[in-house]
């Protein structure tokens, strides 16, 4: 069964790109009928989504983060990234990763991480 | 961007209830709704896809309904590892997918 496992810093400071990894347990990130997506939610709050992509090349990002966001895959190290640049406190979340097929259909999760904002 | 609207953002019920939850979508978006289960510290689970698709391993207390607009969550008859938060998703357009607020489901 897929399992998905975020990495990255807990915390960054304002102004600063936020990094993370997905790293994904099987060969599916070539796989041409999955997109990969990250979700984010903030403490306490609902949930936002970020952006997808997929081996083909497509990307698209939320609009509200679109001029900050960027995504990357490696393939070759089943892992896919994200990058949020100039984060700010609002920036404070729990960021998931995630598995989505053409109808956006997000299964599985993975546990998903915290990043805090701070300085 | 398609607004979802849940409701209730909270709700109170007994074990054994049964209880149904509303998420509205701004515009029409067929059948293009998903519903996930979130518990403290934990993903969000997949529950129902399609509006009404029942995901592999997920009990038949669990079932969807709706097109167009107007889509629900029911829970037949609740048992003690359902109380948590629901949401509800719109794959229909990806500029960008969008989550209701949540409803949670709490013990009465």
């Amino acid at each position: 069964q897929l399992q998905l496992q975020e990495s990255g810093p807990g915390m960054v400071k304002p102004s600063e790109t936020l990094s993370l990894t997905c790293i994904v347990s099987d060969d599916s990130l070539s796989d041409n009928n999955y997109y990969w997506a990250w979700i984010r939610q903030p403490p306490g709050k609902g949930l936002e989504w970020i952006g997808s992509f997929y081996d083909g090349g497509i990307t698209y990002y939320n609009p509200s983060l679109k001029s900050r966001v960027s995504m990357y895959l490696d393939t070759s190290k089943n892992q896919f990234s994200l990058r949020l640049a100039s984060v700010i406190a609002a920036d404070t979340a729990v960021y998931f990763c995630a598995r989505h097929n053409k109808r956006a259909v997000l299964d599985p999760w993975g546990q998903g991480t915290l990043v805090t904002v701070s300085s | 961007d398609i607004q979802m609207t849940q409701s209730p953002s909270s709700l109170s019920a007994s074990l054994g209830d049964r209880v149904t939850i509303r998420c509205r979508a701004s515009q029409s978006i067929s059948s293009h709704v998903n519903w996930y289960q979130q518990k403290p510290g934990k993903a969000p689970n997949l529950l129902i896809y399609g509006a009404s698709s029942l995901q592999s391993g997920v009990p038949s207390r669990f079932r969807g309904s709706g097109s167009g607009t107007d889509f629900t969550l029911t829970i037949s008859s609740l048992q003690p590892e359902d109380f948590a938060t629901y949401y509800c998703q719109q794959s229909f357009s990806n500029s960008p997918y969008t989550f209701g607020q949540g409803t949670k489901l709490e013990i009465k």
